[in-house]
C-alpha cells in the first residue's frame, strides 16, 4: 500500500540550526500538508502546498518556516535559527484530489528535539 | 478562528462494551469529517470518514454526523483493549476543503481488559 514517509524519524539539533525536514509523499496525490504536534498537544496544522505554491498556512508557519517541492517526489520543511519550542513531531500528509475526497494520509512523522 | 472541539476524556470502558466519541465543529461550510486514531508517539491513522447526515457503519466503528447540529461522532463497539488510543476528529475547511484540515485535540479512550 502506498505511504507517506519521512526522514529522519529522529533529529536533535541545537537552538539557533536549520533544520531539513524531509517527506515523499503518495506518488499521485497533489496536495502536501505539514503537520505539528508538540507533545501532549494536539495535531495543529503548519501549511499546505498545491501546484508548486503554499495555498494556505498558519499563524504558527512564519518566516522561520519554509516549504519547497525540489525535485517532483520530494517535499521539504526548513526551519531556520530553531528554538526550543520547535520542539515536536512534524508529521506530514497527502492527498490525491480525486477520489478519496478530503482524506489526508500521513507520514510517521520527525521528531525534532531542540536542545 | 474555526474550530472543532472533543472531550478530552480519558474515557474508560470495559473490554466489550461501546465506546461513544462525539466531536463538534465550527465551521457550517464544511463538508466531510474523519475519524483518525492516535496511538501514542504514533502518526494518526485514518479510521472512518463521513459526508452525509447519519449513520455510516465500517466493521465494529459507526460515525455519525448531524450537520445541523454541527456533530459528529464516532461508535466503537465491542471494544477491545487494543482500541485504547487517542481519537482524533478532524475537519477539512470550507466546502472544497483542500487546503486546511484541522484537528481536535482528541479523546483519550482506555479499554480495561
Amino acid at each position: 500500500e502506498p505511504e507517506v514517509t519521512q526522514t529522519p524519524s529522529h533529529q536533535v539539533t541545537q537552538m539557533g540550526q536549520e533544520v531539513i525536514l524531509r517527506c515523499v509523499p503518495i506518488s499521485n496525490h497533489l496536495y502536501f500538508y505539514w503537520y505539528r504536534q508538540i507533545l501532549g498537544q494536539k495535531v495543529e496544522f503548519l501549511v499546505s502546498f498545491y501546484n508548486n505554491e503554499i495555498s494556505e498556512k498558519s499563524e504558527i508557519f512564519d518566516d522561520q518556516f519554509s516549504v519547497e517541492r525540489p525535485d517532483g517526489s520530494n517535499f521539504t520543511l526548513k526551519i531556520r535559527s530553531t528554538k526550543l519550542e520547535d520542539s515536536a513531531m512534524y508529521f506530514c500528509a497527502s492527498r490525491d484530489s480525486l477520489s478519496s475526497g478530503n482524506t489526508i494520509y500521513f507520514g510517521e512523522g520527525s521528531w525534532l528535539t531542540v536542545v | 478562528q474555526k474550530e472543532v472541539e472533543q472531550n478530552s476524556g480519558p474515557l474508560s470502558v470495559p473490554e466489550g462494551a461501546i465506546a461513544s466519541l462525539n466531536c463538534t465543529y465550527s465551521d457550517r461550510g464544511s463538508q466531510s469529517f474523519f475519524w483518525y486514531r492516535q496511538y501514542s508517539g504514533k502518526s494518526p491513522e485514518l479510521i472512518m470518514s463521513i459526508y452525509s447526515n447519519g449513520d455510516k457503519e465500517d466493521g465494529r466503528f459507526t460515525a455519525q454526523l448531524n450537520k445541523a447540529s454541527q456533530y459528529v461522532s464516532l461508535l466503537i463497539r465491542d471494544s477491545q483493549p487494543s482500541d485504547s488510543a487517542t481519537y482524533l476528529c478532524a475537519v477539512p475547511l470550507g466546502y472544497t476543503g483542500g487546503f486546511k484540515t484541522i484537528f481536535g485535540a482528541g479523546t483519550r479512550l482506555f479499554v480495561k481488559a
